[in-house]
């Protein structure tokens, strides 16, 4: 089974308006991370934020913020004031605590085009 | 300030060639290390990742191996390169815990 499922096809977005990248996630164990990425045209994968299965909270980095449903098995990244640079693909990530070496598994990642 | 290198940032081989990408870490010690392929527009997968020298873990079987010499040395190679085996190798390191994962430049590897 999948451990991150990104389904969106690739989204548009207009300039300056917020967008909602969806991912869901499948585990058992009680503690882990979940994480959204970056990847331009260039190739580089650029951290963007990450939260904690423990988090109260819903993580927030500038523009991006984290929408954690944990009943539901959820963590969408949405974007505020999308801006041109925006146009990448974004991955969903997830690393688990259990056993002594915790992996980072990816999504298959969305499409992001933001519209001028 | 922790940096991370991987080259060389294109490859064109031949079916049948060697295959060795480096990979390098500085400014911190004892990193998980990790080797990611990503086939054109798709996602990442996991190939290999280790948690300290000469420990490597196999996630998928495949024409792959990779080594750890050093703390902060990662390779990827291979003794005959497959056409399946083009696409994006990107190299990481992280902390333990939940510390998020740093990539490298990537490397974009064409077998001919």
């Amino acid at each position: 089974a999948q451990k991150i499922t990104q389904t969106q096809p690739g989204m548009f977005v207009q300039e300056k308006e917020a967008v909602t990248l969806d991912c869901t996630y499948d585990t058992s164990d009680p503690s882990y991370g979940l994480f959204w990425y970056k990847q331009p045209s260039s190739g580089e994968m650029i951290f963007l934020i990450y939260q904690g299965s423990y988090d109260q909270q819903n993580a927030t980095e500038g523009r991006y913020s984290l929408n954690f449903q944990k009943a539901r098995k959820s963590a969408n990244l949405v974007i505020s004031a999308s801006q041109l640079g925006d146009s990448a693909m974004y991955f969903c990530a997830m690393r688990e605590m259990a056993g002594a070496n915790s992996k980072l598994t990816f999504g298959k990642g969305i499409t992001l085009s933001v519209r001028p | 300030s922790q940096t991370i290198h991987q080259w060389p940032a294109t490859l064109v081989q031949p079916v049948g060639s060697p295959l060795s990408l480096e990979c390098t870490v500085e400014g911190t010690s004892n990193p998980n290390l990790y080797w990611y392929r990503q086939a054109a527009g798709r996602g990442l997968q996991l190939l290999f990742y280790s948690v300290g020298i000469g420990q490597i873990s196999s996630e998928v079987p495949q024409n792959l191996s990779a080594s750890r010499p050093q703390d902060r040395q990662f390779i990827l190679s291979s003794k005959k390169l497959l056409l399946s085996d083009s696409g994006f190798y990107l190299c990481a390191w992280s902390l333990g815990g939940m510390a998020e994962a740093f990539f490298g430049q990537g490397t974009r590897l064409t077998v001919v």
